[in-house]
């Protein structure tokens, strides 16, 4: 069973709009986490959790807010969004006295 | 903050051939090694990873170098098939805060049967 799952699997949006990005584990991992992927580089860092209640910046925070309501969910949040913001988003969950993170399969996300 | 370098972009290698992947890396603060592997469509698995301490680790027809002098990580897949073929990143973190993993640009390896 996949045990990091995130949804939609694909979004498009208007340039402007609330854009909502889900992710749930069933690893009971502390941490999660919030990356974009785009063409010609890696990942990169957005926001980060330790637990329920926490969320802190990555590399690229700018334009995202982040929630952790629980220990198996994390949201990433585009309030307003951009065409810039067009990219594939992965979540990720990892701790437990390993510094290992395990990806979600990825969102692909349109700002039209 | 860190910067990694990861080459070739692309790599092409033919069944049963060796397929080598560097990272280098700047920060002398580095101290946790990653490889992934992204099949097409999907997410990251991770492959294998080292902490600073470790030179060398070996697991499944794959081998991890560390020259922390040179501060170079290297990805070895030996007698590669064409089940290999995707895109492999280095990723790696900085004490204290081993949360915060970098990532390498991605190699595409090819492997022909």
């Amino acid at each position: 069973e996949a045990a990091v799952t995130q949804s939609p699997r694909n979004k498009v949006a208007v340039t402007g709009g609330k854009v909502t990005l889900s992710c749930n584990q069933t690893n009971n991992h502390n941490n999660m986490y919030w990356y974009r992927q785009d063409t010609g580089h890696g990942l990169r860092l957005i926001h980060y959790s330790y637990g329920a209640g926490s969320t802190e910046k990555g590399d690229i925070p700018d334009g995202y807010k982040a929630s952790r309501p629980s220990q198996e969910n994390f949201s990433l949040i585009l309030e307003l969004a951009t065409p810039s913001q067009t990219s594939v988003y992965f979540c990720a969950s990892g701790g437990g006295g390993s510094y290992e993170q395990y990806f979600g399969p990825g969102t692909r996300l349109t700002v039209l | 903050g860190e910067q990694v370098e990861q080459r070739p972009p692309h790599l092409s290698v033919r069944e049963g051939d060796s397929a080598i992947i560097i990272c280098t890396y700047t920060d002398s603060a580095t101290a946790y090694f990653s490889w992934y592997k992204q099949e097409a469509g999907a997410g990251l698995q991770l492959l294998m990873s080292v902490l600073s301490n470790v030179d060398r680790k070996e697991e499944q027809g794959l081998t991890v170098l560390l020259n922390k002098k040179d501060k170079r990580l290297s990805l070895n897949l030996t007698a590669a098939h064409p089940g290999d073929s995707a895109v492999y990143f280095c990723a790696v973190s900085l004490m204290p805060n081993y949360n915060v993993l970098y990532f390498g640009s991605g190699t595409k390896l090819t492997v022909e049967p």
